[in-house]
């Protein structure tokens, strides 16, 4: 069964401290890994995806990376309006021809002013 | 806003009652997503359609049921609610079916359901 975890739950940085939230990941025939973006009460909003191990993008503040095992989502220097929750989650082959997300439970950051 | 539009934003229903959830897809997108985030789950595939064809079934309820129109618009049918069907229900679109190479799914805003 595909697993997706990440870690920490919660983050909570001063604005300008940078970090990285993880999204550690089981699957068998990886499509895809994509970072998407939630704030309260919405939708969650695409960020990246990453396809094979080495790949990295950036947006802004925010940088992913990929290995065969997880992915990183840095971010530097960090502004309060990042403040949301992260969820990470990967494509792969859940039967009968399809493809299909696995989310993680997400990682909730705060970035104080 | 995504493009993808959900009716109605909030809900608020008795045990045992019915409730039909509607979703407008992207322009241009032929698949639809039902998901489903509770506090202690995340996000949980439903079930998915493509141009009118169920296409993929993930952690459905048989009390749950969805179609996809014609017009290509959605709707995820609860019956028989109970507490626990509390949560936040999304609706996404794509482009594809997802099996020709990774797919980005935009998400609507939600419709949030509250069963008493």
């Amino acid at each position: 069964e595909d697993q997706v975890t990440q870690s920490p739950e919660a983050l909570r940085l001063q604005e300008g401290e940078s970090s990285s939230l993880n999204c550690s990941y089981t699957v068998s025939g990886l499509r895809g890994l994509f970072w998407y973006r939630q704030d309260p009460g919405k939708g969650p909003e695409f960020l990246f995806t990453l396809y094979s191990a080495g790949e990295e993008k950036e947006k802004e503040r925010l940088k992913a990376t990929l290995t065969k095992k997880e992915s990183f989502l840095h971010i530097t220097a960090p502004k309060p309006e990042d403040s949301a929750t992260y969820l990470c989650a990967v494509q792969a082959y859940s039967g009968a021809g399809s493809y299909q997300l696995t989310f993680g439970k997400g990682t909730k950051l705060s970035v104080i002013p | 806003d995504s493009g993808v539009t959900q009716t109605p934003k909030h809900l608020i229903t008795a045990t045992g009652q019915r409730v039909t959830l509607r979703c407008s897809p992207r322009s241009g997108d032929l698949s639809v997503y039902w998901y489903q985030q509770s506090l202690d789950q995340g996000l949980q595939f439903l079930i998915q359609y493509y141009n009118g064809e169920e296409r993929a079934k993930g952690n459905i309820l048989e009390r749950f049921s969805a179609q996809q129109f014609p017009d290509l618009h959605s709707e995820l049918n609860l019956s028989s609610l109970e507490l626990g069907d509390s949560a936040l229900y999304f609706c996404a679109s794509s482009e594809g079916t997802g099996t020709s190479g990774a797919n980005v799914l935009t998400f609507g805003a939600g419709s949030r359901l509250t069963v008493l």
